[in-house]
């Protein structure tokens, strides 16, 4: 596709729901990361895959929070359970590899645990 | 372990001016910096990439340099303009840290008409 695609643009669940947040990234692109940003903060790491594997697991907050690939395309954030303190816009982001190439953000899907 | 610090956090100029925006990071074994900018409420936005062995990297009115040996990044916006009122952030990304991107803090950049 042309850029990173993410969906849904915006969620808002109950405390205890589970939720999946989808990203497209850019064809061709074997890696693929997910950042989280909470209000007013910075960006936190949160798992990155180098095709549809995830070497580096360790930015996930706790074990609510999952995340697969498959066929070296979509890839799946769930969190499970939600609570409050997960309301943060989640972030999906792709490159050729994991090399040094550009990074290329999505627009962000927007979770809000009410 | 790599962090990213940019300063100031906020600068507020007056249209036309020139600026720079400061980024350092603390280890020098990265594959590139890069910088982007997010307007409120939108994703991230990719302006430059600085491969480690560049110096620096231009698109119109943006200038990056890269001082590897220094630990520093600046982003020069030249003749600023309102629509350039957003929060630009850098990221270094380490070589040992496979593909995680370390970002600064950013700084959030008001350009007044």
């Amino acid at each position: 596709g042309a850029g990173v695609s993410q969906s849904p643009s915006n969620k808002v669940t109950e405390k205890g729901k589970d939720v999946e947040l989808r990203c497209d990234p850019i064809s061709g692109h074997t890696a693929l990361y997910w950042y989280r940003q909470r209000l007013g903060q910075g960006l936190e790491f949160l798992i990155y895959f180098q095709g549809n594997s995830a070497p580096d697991k360790s930015g996930l907050p706790s074990d609510r929070f999952s995340a697969e690939r498959t066929g070296e395309s979509v890839s799946t954030l769930t969190i499970q359970r939600t609570q409050q303190e997960d309301s943060a816009v989640y972030l999906c982001a792709s490159s050729l590899d994991i090399t040094g190439n550009t990074i290329y953000f999505g627009e962000g899907s927007w979770l809000t645990v009410v | 372990k790599q962090e990213v610090t940019q300063i100031p956090a906020a600068l507020s100029v007056p249209e036309g001016e020139n600026l720079v925006l400061n980024c350092s990071f603390t280890d020098s074994a990265i594959y590139n910096l890069q910088w982007f900018r997010q307007d409120p409420g939108k994703g991230l936005t990719s302006l430059l990439l600085i491969q480690s062995s560049q110096r620096e990297q231009t698109s119109g009115r943006l200038n990056a340099s890269l001082d590897k040996s220094s630990g520093r990044s600046t982003l020069y916006i030249a003749a600023s303009q309102p629509g350039d009122s957003a929060t630009y952030l850098c990221a270094a990304h380490p070589y040992n840290q496979g593909g995680k991107l370390i970002f600064g803090q950013g700084t959030e950049l008001s350009v007044k008409p």
